[in-house]
């Protein structure tokens, strides 16, 4: 059974990048979507944008477009999320998940907690 | 803020039926994109309820059901247990900005 193991906690000063992983364990990412989910402190979920790791091309959210890059290695199943300029409205959890369109969105990251502050 | 509309909170006794709802408009709900609903327990990552409007993934009890009509969307509770108290999220896709959007979500209080 699938399973997405993230990278550990970060914490970053304001203007510079994190970049956090997302790795497929107990299977592979095959054809699937992988998407990047954020969440700030007491607010809901926010898509950043998703990648097909197979063809490797990335699609942003507008939120996100030009701060975000997501990238992805096939060849470790494992996908990448940058952020760059970090300010303190970043400060977040980050969630990876498998977008199964009309499977809805499964499973998970036990997410990635990313702290901005100088 | 958020592209599909949540009540904030609900609550309701142990044993009691609740519904969230959960309202869109014709570029994602209603034209017609599925209804993906989502249970977050505080400290823990999101987890998969309802998938395709209304159908449970293996392991989700039959207390929990999913229905879409027009523009919204409902995830009912019966049988409320301690347990199901935490965060619901629906999420759907959106014609006109090209992707995936989420509800702000609702709060489940089990008094």
């Amino acid at each position: 059974q699938l399973q997405l193991v993230q990278s550990g906690a970060e914490v970053k000063r304001p203007g510079s990048s994190v970049k956090v992983s997302c790795k497929a364990s107990g299977g592979t990412f095959r054809g699937y979507t992988i998407m990047w989910v954020r969440q700030a402190p007491g607010q809901g979920l926010e898509c950043m944008g998703r990648i097909i790791p197979i063809i490797g091309v990335p699609d942003y959210s507008q939120n996100f477009q030009g701060r975000v890059t997501i990238t992805a290695d096939k060849s470790t199943s494992t996908a990448y999320m940058e952020l760059s300029s970090l300010r303190s409205e970043d400060t977040a959890m980050y969630y990876c998940t498998r977008d199964l369109a009309d499977h809805g969105l499964d499973p998970w990251g036990q997410g990635t907690l990313v702290t901005v502050s100088s | 803020q958020y592209v599909l509309t949540q009540t904030p909170s609900v609550s309701g006794a142990p044993g009691q039926r609740v519904t969230i709802s959960c309202t869109g408009s014709s570029s994602n709900i209603g034209a017609p994109h599925d209804v993906h609903w989502y249970q977050q327990v505080p400290g823990t990552a999101p987890k998969l309820l309802i998938y395709g409007n209304s159908n449970r993934p293996s392991g989700v009890p039959d207390r929990f059901s999913g229905s879409k009509s027009g523009t919204s969307a409902s995830l009912a509770i019966t049988g409320l247990q301690a347990e199901d108290e935490a965060d619901y999220y629906c999420q759907s896709y959106d014609s006109s900005l090209g992707g995936v959007v989420f509800g702000g979500g609702t709060k489940l209080t089990v008094l």
